[in-house]
């Protein structure tokens, strides 16, 4: 089957950087995918890599590696609005289906 | 605001009833995405429409269904609800095309679903 595994959680500082991770096992899908949820909000697009490397937008990036099957999004300059869950997903590219992970809940400490 | 629209936004019914969902996808968006959400679960996708057809299916139960019409509002049925089948339902909508294997989801505000 597909999965993608995040961690459940993490907790970093204001104004620091922190990196979320996430590992897949998936025969092949399109890309990468981030989304960002506020608790009692609807997910937002965050950003998509199609190809391996490095995609910056702002104080997000993403990374992908095929090869290690492996992607992160990078947040940088936290602030506590960035408090949030936070979600890696692809498309199959056998039968279009979205997986999604369940999620990195991230926390920012004052 | 996202532009995707779902009604009801709160909905609570009893075990074995039926209840239907509502989405108005953004003007434009052809593709059309339902989701559940659980309690500490990520999003379950369940069923994708473009343009009034079912162009890819997740793991829907037989108890469920989904339709796009004409004007490409969605609508999704659920039926012989169980107290499990109490989640939040989002539907999302991007401007999906067949030869773009990604577009942007665009998520609604979510229906959230109680069974008593």
């Amino acid at each position: 089957g597909q999965s993608l595994e995040q961690p459940s959680e993490v907790t970093a500082v204001e104004g620091a950087i922190v990196q979320i991770n996430c590992t897949y096992q998936t025969s092949g899908f399109y890309g990468l995918s981030w989304y960002q949820q506020h608790d009692g909000g609807a997910p937002t697009f965050l950003s998509y890599n199609g190809l391996d490397g490095l995609e910056e937008t702002g104080r997000f990036s993403s990374f992908l590696s095929r090869s290690d099957s492996y992607g992160y999004l990078l947040l940088q300059e936290l602030q506590m609005k960035d408090s949030a869950s936070y979600f890696c997903a692809v498309r199959d590219n056998r039968d279009d289906k979205i997986i999604f992970g369940k999620g990195t809940r991230l926390h920012i400490l004052p | 605001d996202s532009g995707v629209t779902q009604t009801p936004k709160h909905l609570i019914t009893a075990t074995g009833q039926r209840v239907t969902l509502r989405c108005s996808p953004r003007s434009g968006d052809l593709s059309v995405y339902w989701y559940q959400q659980s309690l500490d679960q990520g999003l379950q996708f369940l069923i994708q429409y473009y343009n009034g057809e079912e162009r890819a299916k997740g793991n829907i139960l037989e108890r469920f269904s989904a339709q796009q019409f004409p004007d490409l509002h969605s609508e999704l049925n659920l039926s012989s609800l169980e107290l499990g089948d109490s989640a939040l339902y989002f539907c999302a909508s991007s401007a999906f095309s067949q030869s773009l294997p990604y577009n942007e989801q665009f998520f609604g505000p979510g229906t959230r679903l109680t069974v008593l």
